[in-house]
Parts: structure tokens; C-alpha cells; sequence
């Protein structure tokens, strides 16, 4: 059954970049016709989606998030990665990684990122 | 940019009552809709796709309906692992967006 597990940074200072990692289990990045998504939760708020990379390589972004963020994947390590540049306080949240066919059916079990000086 | 709307943001059940959950689109999605459940501390689990689809392992007590830009979830007799954050979500463009979510809650 696949899985994912986000790791990196949990706290980031004012200004500085993010980098989020979410390893991949019991499957393949490479599997054809899957989106990975990144998506966050502020502490007491909703879902917001941040962005995808397709399984071709084609990335979209959340347009109020786009000139800060970059999506990649390793398809070596079979994994994939979220660039985060620029954060402040309103980038503190629980940030998820997911499996998608558009709806996402597979989540990690989140990572908290804090930006503080 | 798509904007999701749900309706309530709070809802006050008993077990076994059957509730319903809106959702409007700001416009026509067709039926590229997504529900989510989210309990405190965990991930969203996905529980409805395609507007009316039925996820693998999901119980049959949920359903969701719709087209176009207003779409129900409705859960027919709550059961107590049912009190929770119920969440939509559009993917009929590359850009998702969700709704704001309602919290479904003990009477």
C-alpha cells in the first residue's frame, strides 16, 4: 500500500525558504497518470492548496502562492519536494504531501512548519 | 480562480440523524468534486469523488450528489466516528481550491 512521509525543516526563520520532502512507499513516483500535491493547514484553519508536479513533469501552482513556490521531483529517491522562498508568520501551518488523480486519495500524516525568528 | 463555498460552516447532530453538507461553485465544475473528512491531529481521507463516487472502504452511509456548481454530501444515520471536519474540493481546472469546511458536532 503506498505511503508517504513528509520530512524537512520545522522551523524557518522570517524570510528565509522552506524545503519540504515527501518520501514515497510501497510504489512508484513513476506510476503513470498521478499528480503529488502539496497542500497546508494553518493551525485552526481550512485546506489550501499549494500546488502539484504531474507525473510528465508539468507543474501548477496556488496563483497567490506562485512566486514563491517550486515543486520538484527525485525520481531516484522516489520522492518529491516543496520550495517554500520568502515566509512569513502566515506560512506557519501543517503541511501534507498527497497522491492524487486530481481528488487526492493518498496523504501523509503531515509535518508542522513553524516561521519564527 | 474557482471559489468554493460550504454551507453550514457548523452543524449540531445527534446519532443517527441524517444530515446534509452544501457545496457551491462560483462556477460549473461539471462533477469534478471531491469530499474529505478531517478528525483533530490527521490528515483529510478522502470519502467522495467524482460528485457522487463512493471511495474504496468508505461506508455506504455516505453519499454525495450534484452537478454543475451546487453539490450535497449527506450522511444518512451519523454514527460517532462521523463527528468531524467535512471539507469539498474542485479539480475541474489545474487550480484546486477547497471549501472553507464544516464541522459537524455533537448535539
Amino acid at each position: 500500500q503506498l505511503q508517504l512521509q513528509e520530512s524537512g525543516s520545522g522551523l524557518v526563520k522570517p524570510s528565509q525558504t522552506l524545503f519540504l520532502t515527501c518520501a514515497v512507499s510501497g510504489g512508484s513516483i513513476s506510476s503513470g497518470g498521478y499528480s503529488w500535491s502539496w497542500i497546508r493547514q494553518p493551525p485552526g484553519k481550512g485546506l489550501e492548496w499549494i500546488g502539484y508536479i504531474y507525473h510528465s513533469g508539468s507543474t501548477f501552482y496556488n496563483p497567490s502562492l506562485e512566486s514563491r513556490v517550486t515543486i520538484s521531483v527525485d525520481r531516484s529517491k522516489n520522492q518529491f519536494s516543496l520550495k517554500l522562498s520568502s515566509v512569513t508568520a502566515a506560512d506557519t501551518a501543517v503541511y501534507f504531501c498527497t497522491r492524487g488523480l486530481d481528488y487526492m486519495d493518498v496523504w501523509g500524516i503531515g509535518t508542522t512548519v513553524t516561521v519564527s525568528s | 480562480d474557482i471559489q468554493m463555498t460550504q454551507s453550514p460552516s457548523t452543524l449540531s447532530a445527534s446519532v443517527g440523524d441524517r444530515v446534509t453538507i452544501t457545496c457551491r461553485a462560483s462556477q460549473s465544475i461539471s462533477s469534478w468534486l471531491a469530499w474529505y473528512q478531517q478528525k483533530p491531529g490527521k490528515a483529510p481521507k478522502l470519502l467522495i469523488y467524482k460528485a457522487s463516487s463512493l471511495e474504496s472502504g468508505v461506508p455506504l452511509r455516505f453519499s454525495g450528489s450534484g452537478s454543475g456548481t451546487e453539490f450535497t454530501l449527506t450522511i444518512s444515520s451519523l454514527q460517532p466516528d462521523d463527528f468531524a471536519t467535512y471539507y469539498c474540493q474542485q479539480y475541474n481546472s489545474h487550480l484546486y481550491t477547497f471549501g472553507q469546511g464544516t464541522k459537524l458536532e455533537i448535539k
